[in-house]
């Protein structure tokens, strides 16, 4: 059973630049998470995506979108590349489920390292 | 917005010992508080979790105590081994299934 799939696992961007990062969920999951996680800190919540729409978002600006299609699978865009925006982006599916449920209990995949020049 | 602070920043335990790691959240939530494993390389793997109406869990070697009232909760690792060496995060539900995380804890086990 395949977990959480992302691509690409490294890549180097110039500031300005814009980059999207893929995610595919584990068989059963329909929601998808996104995070940043800078290196030597905890993984900082993007957003979520639940039938293809924008659930919760975190504290991040409008340069990250995100999308997420009828397969379940997602992507995330980050326009106009800073310094800053050097991370491991991590993506995190979770099954459909009630508060209470274990429904937070994420499986992350192994993430795409970003470097931005 | 929920909160998670945790300690210590790093800890170093010889083989055989006990590894504590502490966390405090701010906001209360009814759902499961979650423990993550991350070794270098990898993204974080889920350890073990707890229910917030639980003050205890155990699942092997790995252990939750939860305390609501004081809004803390710590994992103990026994008989620690070289292979746990890793970064541990823990996690406080927000709403919506997100998760805030901890800013980690970089455990050595000494062989």
């Amino acid at each position: 059973d395949a977990g959480v799939t992302q691509s690409p696992t490294h890549l180097i961007k110039t500031r300005g630049q814009q980059v999207t990062l893929r995610c595919s969920p584990k068989s059963g999951h329909d929601t998808v998470s996104w995070y940043q996680q800078a290196l030597g800190q905890g993984p900082q919540f993007i957003f979520q995506y639940y039938e293809e729409e924008e659930r919760q978002r975190g504290n991040f600006p409008d340069r990250f979108s995100g999308h997420q299609y009828p397969n379940y699978s997602s992507e995330l865009n980050v326009n106009a590349l800073l310094l800053g925006d050097s991370a491991l982006y991590l993506c995190a599916s979770s099954p459909a489920g009630t508060v209470g449920g274990g429904a937070n209990v994420l499986t992350f995949g192994a993430g795409s390292r970003l470097t931005v020049l | 917005q929920q909160q998670v602070k945790q300690s210590p920043q790093s800890l170093i335990v010889q083989k055989g010992g006990i590894s504590i790691i502490n966390c405090a959240y701010e906001n209360t939530a009814f759902d499961y508080f979650p423990w993550y494993q991350q070794f270098p390389g990898k993204g974080p793997a889920l350890l073990i979790a707890i229910r917030p109406d639980v003050s205890e869990k155990k699942e092997g070697r790995f252990t939750i105590s939860f305390n609501k009232s004081a809004k803390q909760f710590s994992l103990h690792i026994m008989d620690s081994q070289p292979g746990d060496s890793a970064t541990y995060f823990c996690a406080a539900p927000g709403s919506a299934r997100q998760l805030t995380f901890g800013s980690g804890t970089q455990l050595t086990v000494l062989p």
